[in-house]
């Protein structure tokens, strides 16, 4: 069975470059979560959707992020304009309604210069 | 302000003895407890869950264990084996029903173990 995918696995772009990371999660799977890792705050939850909508984006850092899923099968995470403090890895995961646990896919690793 | 907590950012253990990861948390409104694996470049890959009206569940080499009142939780791995070296995360859920909300994490413990 295929798992959560993401792409690109690393990303290496310029400070005030949008950057847009893409995820698609287990065929079947009702919720979708987006997360970051950083050595500073290890990993915490920035959105998640049930059934394509957002339910929680209250660990959004800032406006410059932005979330959305259009389909099922979709979701991407945008940085807009990037900064070097949003360097970290960003993982995705999915889960089915009354399931757990929570599968991840295996990040995103963004560098901002 | 952290609600879960791993005081141990490492811990070394001889192949063959008993691993033990410990794991507090402040949130007395969490349901449920998972354990995660993670190796270097991948993502976190679910090892052992428990609810909280249980104290301990066992799945083959990995035990996890309740406590509520102290608000404690370990993840014991007997025997360790060399493919156990990982870094383990301790991660809570409000609910236990899957999906509706966000895991907490713990900042992890890297588990060395040495032959």
């Amino acid at each position: 069975d295929a798992g959560v995918i993401q792409s690109p696995r690393h990303e290496v772009t310029e400070m005030g470059q949008e950057v847009t990371l893409r995820c698609k999660p287990i065929s079947g799977h009702d919720y979708l979560f987006w997360y970051r890792q950083t050595m500073m705050r290890g990993l915490e939850l920035l959105i998640y959707f049930n059934n394509n909508v957002p339910i929680d984006d209250s660990g959004m850092p800032e406006d410059r992020f932005s979330a959305k899923m259009p389909n099922a099968s979709f979701s991407t995470l945008k940085i807009q304009p990037s900064e070097p403090r949003d360097s970290a890895v960003y993982f995705c995961a999915s889960s089915r309604q009354g399931v757990q646990p929570q599968h991840f896919g295996d990040g995103t690793r963004l560098s901002i210069l | 302000d952290q609600q879960v907590k791993q005081n141990s950012p490492s811990l070394s253990v001889q192949e063959g003895r008993i691993s033990i990861l410990n794991c507090d948390y402040t949130n007395s409104m969490f349901d449920y407890f998972l354990w995660y694996k993670k190796y270097p470049a991948e993502g976190p890959t679910f090892l052992i869950s428990i609810s909280s009206i249980k104290d301990k569940n066992e799945d083959g080499r990995f035990t996890v264990f309740l406590n509520k009142s102290a608000k404690h939780l370990s993840l014991h791995i007997v025997p360790s084996q060399p493919g156990d070296s990982a870094v383990y995360f301790c991660a809570a859920s409000l609910y236990s029903g899957g999906g509706a909300d966000g895991l907490t994490f713990g900042k992890g413990t890297h588990l060395i173990i040495q032959p």
